[in-house]
């Protein structure tokens, strides 16, 4: 069984459309994570979520909007795609105790291409 | 956030030799300092972490060394394979609560047959 899912692993759409993300992780962890991860392999985390409650939300354009039905879940929605949206997404999830963050388990990436 | 800064950003090591890849960072509340290792088509994993308690950490191959007074975090890869080819990246966070981690750019290792 996959720790950190996402689905789907490829998305190519044109300039304008709306796309969606899904997560789902298996691992009991209460906290879950956007990564957005650009052509040049830099990671730079989106939006983090505890128990279903936004906790981070990093300069992101509010065309992203994620939601967290509950803990094993966190999608991205992706409104009026840009190219500069285009790039590898990453979920990720932890569990967090009073002493940190705990290890991230990523997910395998989603590769949304926008033409 | 603050910046963790990585280098270099790609190198290339011949099978048996020694990769070293260095990290610095800025604020002094980080304490926890994580390598991820990415492989391509995959997401990134943990690989080894420290805490500056310490000055190094040793698991098989791979150590981490920590000069806190520097705030310079090391990976070190002894005996390089080609298996681990990927990208590294150092990380670090602080310790309590919801801080996420703040990665740096990546390395690129080519480990050459």
């Amino acid at each position: 069984d996959t720790a950190v899912s996402q689905t789907p692993k490829y998305l190519v759409t044109q300039m304008g459309n709306d796309k969606s993300i899904k997560c789902e992780q298996n691992l009991g962890h209460d906290t879950m994570y956007w990564y957005k991860q650009d052509s040049k392999k830099f990671l730079k985390i989106m939006f983090s979520y505890n128990n279903k409650e936004l906790i981070i939300n990093e300069t992101v354009p509010n065309r992203f909007s994620p939601k967290s039905p509950d803990k094993a879940h966190l999608n991205l929605h992706i409104n009026s795609l840009e190219l500069g949206d285009s790039a590898v997404y990453f979920c990720a999830s932890s569990q967090t105790t009073v002493l940190n963050t705990g290890e991230l388990f990523f997910g395998e990436g989603s590769r949304l291409t926008v033409l | 956030q603050q910046q963790v800064k990585q280098s270099p950003q790609s190198l290339i090591v011949q099978k048996g030799g020694i990769s070293i890849i260095n990290c610095a960072y800025e604020n002094t509340a980080f304490d926890y300092f994580p390598w991820y290792q990415q492989f391509p088509g995959k997401g990134p994993a943990l690989l080894i972490a420290i805490r500056p308690d310490v000055s190094e950490k040793k698991e098989g191959r791979f150590t981490i060394s920590f000069n806190k007074s520097a705030k310079q975090f090391s990976l070190h890869i002894m005996d390089s394979q080609p298996g681990d080819s990927a990208t590294y990246f150092c990380a670090a966070s602080k310790g309590s609560g919801y801080s996420t981690l703040t990665f740096g750019k990546g390395t690129m290792l080519l480990v050459s047959p």
